[in-house]
């Protein structure tokens, strides 16, 4: 019953440093998502995958790329990690558009 | 920018009480509406959902309504229990049509249900 899965967990990285943030699923959603969560402010999306070979920026998507690698996976890189970018990030599917989206655990990552 | 709003940001009760938080919204193009809770260290997780062809949906001890011409809804959760205590959040989309795969959220409301 995996779900979404994220990986790493947890991760420190260093300003200037890059870093690749993994998203898996296994419910056969055709949409995928990246969101950034930090206190006090929600969930704010960061780039979305409508389906397989496309992606969109949502509302915060300086210094993140992302890449739809297949239908099961959807990665986000950071090229040059910034302080502002430490949080918790989340990878969420969903069937469709307005559907219910279903999130992974996060992956807490701090930049020193 | 869209947004919601969500209110209050924390919230104590005691066992058996009925939390209420509540959330406004502006774009009237907002045709959906989920609720999620979060526990420490996990993801959000869909708690229930409403579109505003109705005015009310119950789900066990979970109740949204919905007041589309106040552009408002909120949740209620009928006999908390300590193990409702977790972080709520609620959101909105369109359902088709441009940003309709981009959820809204509101800040969240961080509930403590005391024994």
């Amino acid at each position: 019953n995996a779900g979404v899965t994220q990986t790493p967990k947890f991760q420190v990285l260093k300003t200037g440093q890059s870093m690749t943030l993994q998203c898996a699923q296994d419910m056969n959603h055709n949409s995928m998502y990246w969101y950034r969560q930090d206190p006090g402010m929600g969930l704010r999306l960061i780039y979305y995958s409508a389906s397989e070979g496309t992606t969109d920026k949502g509302e915060v998507p300086n210094g993140y790329n992302v890449s739809r690698l297949n239908k099961r996976e959807f990665s986000l890189r950071l090229e040059s990690a910034a302080p502002s970018q430490t949080s918790v990030y989340f990878c969420a599917t969903s069937p469709g558009r307005g559907q219910p989206q279903h999130f992974g655990d996060g992956t807490r990552l701090s930049i020193l | 920018q869209q947004q919601v709003k969500q209110s209050p940001q924390s919230l104590i009760v005691q066992k058996g009480g009925i939390p209420i938080i509540n959330c406004a919204y502006e774009n009237t193009a907002f045709d959906y509406f989920p609720w999620y809770q979060q526990f420490p260290g996990k993801g959000p997780a869909l708690l229930i959902a409403i579109r505003p062809d109705v005015s009310e949906k119950k789900e066990g001890r979970f109740t949204i309504s919905f007041n589309k011409s106040a552009k408002q809804f909120s949740l209620h959760i009928m006999d908390s229990q300590p193990g409702d205590s977790a972080t709520y959040f609620c959101a909105a989309s369109p359902d088709s049509g441009a940003g309709s795969y981009q959820l809204t959220f509101g800040k969240g409301t961080k509930l403590s249900v005391i024994p």
